[in-house]
């Protein structure tokens, strides 16, 4: 009954590769997230989703693609991987925008790309 | 642009005592909130605090926000081992280019010796 789900939690792999990682959550909530954390623990969005809508793309290379089928689930799909894109990804989702409450985060997704 | 900054970087104490950590922030902001990350897990959410609020209780918790010199503070009393975590600060600006984000500080490594 985990609230926001994330897999894989470990993806390791080589640069110039292909790779996605999925989030749903099970809380009924319009608005989801990917986060980057980087290896300093600093935690910096990449993109929202309101209703598999996109409305916030921070400065990310497209080789970063989010896909939202539906409200519930927000997948990244991650080309031609490179160094410095190791990190540890984490999903969230709140109810309705930023400003009327909390985030709650996925466990993450630690992507080492050598 | 990052919009929090947490002080200190590293706090380390004996279990009992008090912890207080501290956030300053850029711009204008609709509310603050502080999340707890235990090491190797997702950011879970502690308290929301809105910028028409100066003080806010949560069990051991208390935090103050003071928006003329944009800052935050978190006092966690009576620390226990069971407390140690990296705490965040998020700001959701409620102008300029982070408007409808929600920016995490640095964040602060507590350390709670038994």
């Amino acid at each position: 009954d985990t609230a926001v789900s994330q897999t894989p939690k470990y993806l390791v792999t080589q640069m110039g590769n292909d790779k996605s990682i999925k989030c749903e959550q099970n809380l009924g909530h319009d608005t989801m997230y990917w986060y980057k954390q980087d290896s300093k623990k600093f935690l910096k969005i990449m993109f929202s989703y309101n209703n598999k809508e996109l409305i916030i793309n921070e400065t990310v290379p497209n080789r970063f693609s989010p896909k939202s089928p539906d409200k519930a689930h927000l997948n990244l799909h991650i080309n031609s991987l490179e160094l410095g894109d190791s990190a540890v990804y984490f999903c969230a989702s709140s109810q309705g925008t930023i400003s009327t409450g909390e985030l709650f985060f996925g466990e993450g997704s630690r992507l080492t790309v050598l | 642009s990052q919009q929090g900054e947490e002080d200190p970087q590293a706090l380390s104490i004996q279990e009992g005592e008090n912890a207080t950590m501290n956030c300053s922030y850029k711009t204008s902001i609709n509310n603050l909130q502080w999340y707890r990350q235990n090491s190797g897990r997702g950011l879970v959410h502690l308290i929301l605090i809105r910028s028409n609020e100066r003080e806010k209780h949560s069990g051991r918790l208390r935090v103050t926000l003071d928006t003329s010199k944009k800052s935050s503070s978190l006092l966690i009393t009576a620390s226990r081992a069971a407390d140690t975590a990296s705490y965040f600060c998020a700001t959701d600006a409620n102008s300029g280019g982070s408007q409808g984000n929600l920016i995490f500080g640095k964040g602060t490594k507590l350390s709670v010796k038994p």
